[in-house]
């Protein structure tokens, strides 16, 4: 089954801890997609990556990192720098090159206490 | 300039009933237009989408209508049904630096009474 698997589903964490949310894919896909879904906001871009070893900042970047070592894998440190960081976390990976659906994973809903 | 705007909030249909979302932008350079439905827990998927060198697009009971000029666009669901209560996101997309943005509607929550 080919798809995009995001780990864990829910994760709980103290204030002031970094935590890395994990995004794998098996579609061949070359570019990758965060986004931070909050209530009656929509999806927010917080970073994208066309190719391995290459990645942009989108929209509300800070208090993030990322890295592509690997095509399949797009890994999102939410660090104790981000003000608000509970939400949920949702990873997509599409075809690069041109405009082409979104795929998307189930979700990481964060929860820092 | 990059936001897209959605209206409304929250829409509640019966069913059989046409179900009407709508979405406004400004910057003329975004250059695809798609629909996601997300039910609750899930990530979004793509429902239909649309370039801007047409009017209107449809696929079953959904039909994307664009009026480039007004820069507005609408999902119209049809004979609307109880298991199409999700939320709907327009969205438009872009070549930016490094790549294609797509930049997100706030989403219409859909409840659709049987």
């Amino acid at each position: 089954d080919g798809g995009i698997t995001q780990s864990p589903k829910y994760l709980f964490r103290k204030e002031g801890q970094n935590v890395t949310l994990s995004c794998e894919q098996n579609l061949n896909h070359d570019a990758m997609y965060w986004y931070r879904q909050d209530p009656g906001q929509g999806l927010r871009l917080i970073y994208y990556s066309q190719i391995v070893n290459d990645f942009q900042k989108g929209d509300i970047a800070e208090g993030y990192s990322v890295s592509r070592e690997k095509k399949e894998s797009f890994p999102l440190t939410v660090t104790s720098a981000q003000k608000n960081p509970t939400a949920f976390y949702l990873c997509a990976s599409s075809i690069a090159g041109t405009f082409n659906e979104q795929f998307f994973g189930p979700g990481t809903r964060l929860t820092v206490l | 300039q990059q936001q897209v705007k959605q209206s409304p909030q929250s829409l509640i249909v019966q069913k059989g009933g046409i179900s009407i979302i709508n979405c406004a932008y400004e910057n003329t350079a975004f250059d695809y237009f798609p629909w996601y439905q997300q039910f609750p827990g899930k990530g979004p998927a793509l429902l239909i989408a649309i370039r801007p060198d047409v009017s209107e697009k449809k696929e079953g009971r959904f039909t994307i209508s664009f009026n480039k000029s007004a820069k507005q666009f609408s999902l119209h669901i049809m004979d609307s049904q109880p298991g199409d209560s999700a939320t709907y996101f327009c969205a438009a997309s872009i070549i930016g630096t490094g790549g294609f943005k797509t930049i997100f509607g706030a989403g219409t929550r859909l409840f659709v009474k049987a």
